[in-house]
């Protein structure tokens, strides 16, 4: 079953922070996020694996509460180039099994300056 | 290191036609999985190949639809009679191992049927 992510649409000023959440009604193994620019490839920034390890970039922090089956994708003193639809897609299954990724609708996130 | 290469990256095709999507995984990547995204939607998974194998199709039409992913060459997908719910950009993306790590996606080709 699809993630759902909230809110749908941000609109942000340079410099403000913005959080993004994804919650899913099944238990999670994984959660990665991913910003997509209009007609562009997605570009993964993180994964949480459950039991707290975490891949991706220094800039970007997240979370994931197992037990709420939640994760948030937090943005910090934002930029232009922040702008985009940020995607989260679960996982269910750990180890080499954890390949089919369920994606959320996406999030729309407007940096202006 | 070029990164996920598919091709076309736009296709117009009429109703009954064939499509066929290219993907060529990143240097080193055996893993190939290809994604459906709809308009104002998330991506949904179709297809996981490894060389010469599909593992898992779950996502897949059952007709109409077939990938392959050769020993020597890039991931085929392909859609026979197209029809216009097929309208849609088709993301393949490549990783090194299955699991529990990025999966690069290359630019999408955007399938118009007519």
């Amino acid at each position: 079953q699809q993630p759902v992510q909230s809110p749908q649409a941000v609109i942000l000023r340079e410099g403000e922070d913005a959080v993004i959440n994804c919650s899913s009604s099944k238990a999670l193994y994984s959660v990665h996020w991913y910003r997509q620019k209009h007609g562009e490839a997605p570009v993964f920034l993180m994964i949480l694996l459950k039991g707290g390890e975490q891949k991706g970039h220094e800039k970007i922090s997240a979370s994931f509460n197992e037990k709420k089956q939640q994760s948030s994708l937090y943005l910090t003193a934002s930029q232009l180039s922040y702008s985009g639809t940020y995607f989260c897609g679960t996982g269910l299954n750990s180890g080499g099994s954890n390949y089919k990724l369920t994606f959320g609708k996406g999030t729309l996130l407007t940096v202006n300056p | 290191n070029a990164g996920v290469m598919q091709n076309p990256r736009h296709l117009v095709r009429r109703r009954g036609q064939e499509a066929r999507l290219r993907c060529s995984p990143m240097k080193g990547h055996s893993h190939v999985y290809w994604y459906r995204q709809l308009p104002e939607e998330g991506l949904k998974f179709m297809v996981y190949l490894q060389k010469e194998n599909i593992i898992d199709e779950s996502g897949m039409p059952k007709e109409r639809f077939s990938a392959e992913f050769p020993k020597e060459g890039p991931s085929i997908l392909r859609i026979q009679q197209v029809v216009r719910g097929d309208s849609a950009a088709y993301f393949c993306a490549s990783s090194p191992v299955a699991g529990e790590n990025e999966q690069f996606f290359g630019p999408g080709t955007r399938l118009t049927v007519l």
